[in-house]
């Protein structure tokens, strides 16, 4: 039972360059998320799917896209890197009102 | 959305002491509060929660207390040893099902 599955868990882009961070797993749950996190700024929430089929912004939604590719699945892409993005990234799933799962993370260098 | 505001940001104490971190919010349709540990390098992990039909909920050291009325809760941890030293966050859910988290307290436990 592996839980949450990240990957990369590390990347180095150049500005400009796209990625796709892809996250899976394995507990049938409905609602799964990306978050960043940042020094100070606890874990901001970039978009979420409550279930199979839909995706919502969060907080932090601007230069992200994502894809909810089936009930296991939720990808982040970022089409064009920035600086700014620099971060660790992490995905979750949960039910709702329920415990976060949270994958081992990404770290995201964007020169 | 929710917004949740988590003080201190940083504690120190020595090994032994009992350690409070306090959270406050805002919605009062805010009905589900976790906290959760983030070791060093590590992803966050679920140490308590609670419900708003419950004041108060204890797991050996650690304990959570909510009062809905004045829109607090806190994660109270006594006897603190060096594992405990970790950044910890405190996050909530309510009527939108979007959980935020505030911007975390750096615990560290001084031999």
């Amino acid at each position: 039972n592996a839980g949450v599955t990240q990957t990369p868990k590390f990347q180095v882009l150049k500005t400009g360059q796209s990625m796709t961070l892809q996250c899976a797993q394995d507990m049938n749950h409905n609602s799964m998320y990306w978050y960043r996190q940042d020094p100070g700024m606890g874990l901001r929430l970039i978009y979420y799917s409550a279930s199979e089929g839909t995706t919502d912004k969060g907080e932090v939604p601007n230069g992200y896209n994502v894809s909810r590719l089936n009930k296991r699945e939720f990808s982040l892409r970022l089409e064009s890197a920035a600086p700014s993005q620099t971060s660790v990234y992490f995905c979750a799933s949960s039910e709702i009102w329920g415990i976060q799962y949270f994958g081992a993370g990404t770290r995201l260098s964007v020169l | 959305g929710e917004n949740v505001e988590q003080h201190p940001s940083t504690l120190s104490v020595q090994e032994g002491d009992s350690a409070v971190i306090k959270c406050t919010y805002s919605d009062s349709a805010s009905n589900y509060f976790p906290w959760y540990k983030q070791e060093l390098g590590k992803r966050p992990q679920l140490i308590i929660d609670i419900r708003s039909n419950v004041g108060e909920k204890k797991d050996q050291r650690i304990a959570v207390t909510l009062n809905k009325t004045a829109k607090h809760f806190s994660l109270h941890i006594t006897e603190t040893q060096p594992e405990d030293s970790a950044v910890y966050f405190c996050a909530l859910e309510g009527g939108s099902y979007i959980p935020t988290f505030g911007r975390g307290t750096s615990l560290i436990v001084h031999p």
